[in-house]
């Protein structure tokens, strides 16, 4: 059984502060790391897709990195904002393996 | 980007019922989608792989005789708990692969509630 998992459990974080958070994985047969947010009563929304150690991937305020040498990545919110307020899952694929083990994820809330 | 729709969002049965769970890609073909349940403040767990065409490859300890998977179309998979019973309350979601690619995409989720 894959053990991946995410810290902290919840966090709130006031308007305008940056935060991030972390995801631990299996640093042998790695093959991807998926970072997906879930809004409450909405599908989760594919993040990012990390194959590479050393991957440094960015959307908007939103960016992620990798470490499979040492199984950690870290997702960074820059200047939070009352709709970043979600869950943050992460997922790890091992390689010759389709399927995704998911940590209990982030439950980010922004405090206006 | 690819939409997954699944539907009921939420359902309420008794007990000894069975209870039908759709999940549609709605913009792609998805040869491969996937069915995951949730317990309150667990992770998603993997339930099965559903193949178009072919047999659903179910994860350990989940019953294939109770959870149901057919796959009879590239754009629709369907989810049937049989015989419902008050455990199998949870919630249910589902996912489409696209083609040449790892990358998910996720339903909004059927919250099932067994009376």
């Amino acid at each position: 059984i894959l053990n991946v998992e995410q810290s902290p459990q919840s966090l709130h974080v006031q308007e305008g502060d940056s935060t991030n958070f972390t995801c631990s994985f299996p640093s042998s047969n790695f093959y991807a790391l998926h970072w997906y947010r879930w809004e409450t009563a909405k599908s989760p929304e594919a993040l990012f897709v990390m194959t590479l150690n050393g991957d440094e991937k960015k959307k908007g305020r939103i960016s992620a990195t990798l470490n499979t040498k040492e199984g950690y990545s870290y997702l960074y919110i820059k200047g939070s904002q009352p709709e970043d307020s979600a869950t943050y899952l992460c997922a790890f694929i091992d390689f010759g393996n389709e399927k995704l083990t998911f940590g209990t994820g982030t439950r980010l809330t922004i405090i206006p | 980007g690819a939409v997954v729709s699944q539907h009921p969002s939420r359902v309420i049965c008794k007990s000894g019922t069975s209870v039908k769970i759709e999940c549609r890609s709605l913009d792609f073909q998805a040869t491969t989608m996937f069915w995951y349940r949730q317990f309150p403040k667990q992770s998603l767990m993997l339930m099965a792989t559903s193949n178009e065409g072919s047999k659903a490859t179910y994860e350990q300890g989940v019953e294939k005789d109770k959870f149901l998977i057919n796959h009879a179309s590239l754009t629709l998979s369907t989810l049937t708990v049989t015989s419902a019973h008050p455990e199998d309350s949870s919630f249910y979601i589902c996912s489409a692969r696209v083609p040449a690619g790892y990358e998910q995409y996720f339903g909004p989720g059927t919250r099932l509630t067994v009376t």
